[in-house]
């Protein structure tokens, strides 16, 4: 079975401090794939990286940074300097090929001006 | 078009009312998806269509939901005898299959109020 787990539910943090959002997932594929959504209070989900179960490096991107790590199922989410648009739910997801989307139950950041 | 688009934005029904949602895709994308979000809670898997392959309706909550797609382009959910629980935030998704990994591009939702 496939799951994804951000045993996050809020964070509120200070602007210009960093944060970073967990994601565990779980599943028996060698090959997958996951992924980070932002859904800001306007509704609409945008989508922020996709990463392949066979690729490991991390990336950064502006003030983002991902961490993933097959040892541990642990694909996380760092934001660097935080804003106060960066306030959203941030959803994490595994997709195992031809198959749906799993996704987490999101966590909520509030940044505080 | 430019991107996923559904209509309506927002619905307001009468319990026991027929509704029906519209998704168009994002053109040549293959693969589409139909979740749901109740008010402060995750993404919940409706149903899934991959090309000519019979889609994955598992998530479908009861026989009152439908989903239907013509060919690789407009998907309509249909909810049969609307019932309060069923209002929630209708969101579709679509994905370009080539390469297996892409990622999914969401729709605004339909906002579905069954009073």
């Amino acid at each position: 079975a496939q799951k994804v787990t951000q045993a996050q539910t809020e964070i509120s943090v200070v602007e210009k401090e960093d944060v970073t959002l967990d994601c565990v997932y779980e599943t028996r594929d060698t090959t997958y794939y996951l992924f980070w959504y932002k859904q800001p209070p306007s509704g609409e989900l945008v989508f922020l990286i996709r990463r392949n179960s066979f690729d490991e490096q991390n990336e950064i991107s502006g003030r983002y940074s991902w961490n993933f790590q097959k040892s541990t199922s642990s694909f996380n989410f760092t934001i660097t300097a935080s804003q106060v648009v960066d306030s959203a739910v941030y959803f994490c997801a595994l997709r195992r090929d031809g198959n749906q989307f799993y996704f987490g139950t999101g966590t909520s950041l509030t940044v505080i001006p | 078009g430019a991107g996923v688009s559904q209509s309506p934005s927002n619905k307001v029904t009468e319990k026991g009312k027929d509704v029906e949602l519209r998704c168009d895709p994002i053109s040549g994308h293959t693969a589409l998806y139909w979740y749901r979000q109740r008010l402060g809670q995750g993404l919940e898997f409706l149903i899934y269509f991959q090309g000519n392959s019979a889609p994955d309706k598992s998530g479908l909550p009861s026989d009152r939901f439908s989903a239907e797609r013509t060919g690789e382009s407009v998907s309509t959910l249909t909810i049969q005898r609307t019932q309060q629980e069923d209002s929630a935030v209708y969101l579709c998704a679509s994905r370009h299959t080539g390469g297996g990994g892409t990622e999914a591009f969401f729709g605004q939702g339909t906002r579905l109020t069954v009073v």
